[in-house]
């Protein structure tokens, strides 16, 4: 599995954009960039993913460089309830039936100031 | 909507025990999965099925074994439960690759 490197921990204040960075310079291009996040004592919730462009949802905005060897995750107001741990996570969908296992890494641990 | 349910959310079992973890979607997603998370790591994947009558193993299967009898329904069994499964199990589902996963909110289980 191609593999990305996340920071182990941020900090944002509330109410103020958070960008998220995520290196994955081995991705092929199949691989497509998953974002989930993780509250406390919760399980994973599906954020964004992306192949090439970049995309937007309700949540977040997911910027892919244009060599798509990093991506950054951006949240546009954080607020309290926007502490998590973050995963970025590669799929490849061209791999047969380890297209379906999303690798978790550690993740990048998000605390929000008030 | 209740999205992916699991039960029980708590489980104490002895050790030889055997017990089997429920896990119900009513999205009607074709896809599902089971995973484990161990303290302060990330997730690794146990078991998968991509419809009713087809599972597959995932990365840790030793000590589990699954069923999909229905679109709906997905549980884990653990036969003769050991220290080493103490863990938070999560079930997840989806309709196909590459959109995103609805996971259930855990079960924590013990094996003392």
């Amino acid at each position: 599995d191609a593999k990305t490197t996340q920071p182990n921990s941020m900090e944002s204040n509330e109410e103020e954009p958070v960008h998220l960075p995520c290196n994955h310079s081995t991705i092929s291009g199949t691989d497509y960039i998953h974002w989930y996040r993780q509250l406390p004592s919760q399980g994973p919730e599906y954020v964004i993913h992306g192949l090439t462009s970049n995309v937007n949802n309700r949540m977040a905005s997911l910027a892919i460089a244009e060599d798509r060897k990093s991506s950054t995750l951006i949240l546009h107001r954080a607020t309290l309830r926007d502490a998590a741990v973050y995963y970025c996570i590669l799929r490849d969908l061209n791999s047969g039936g380890s297209n379906y296992k999303l690798t978790f890494g550690k993740g990048t641990l998000l605390t929000v100031n008030p | 909507n209740a999205g992916v349910t699991q039960t029980p959310k708590f489980r104490i079992l002895k050790i030889g025990q055997s017990m089997t973890l429920q896990c119900t979607q009513d999205m009607n997603h074709n896809y599902m999965y089971w995973y484990r998370q161990d303290p302060g790591m990330g997730l690794k994947l146990i078991y998968y099925s991509v419809g009713a009558g087809i599972t597959d193993k995932g990365e840790v299967p030793n000590g589990y074994n699954v069923s999909r009898s229905t679109t709906e329904d997905f549980p884990l069994r653990l036969e003769l439960a050991a220290p080493s499964q103490t863990s938070v199990y999560f079930c997840a589902s989806s309709y196909y690759s590459p959109g995103g996963y609805t996971f259930g909110s855990g079960t924590r289980l013990t094996v003392v």
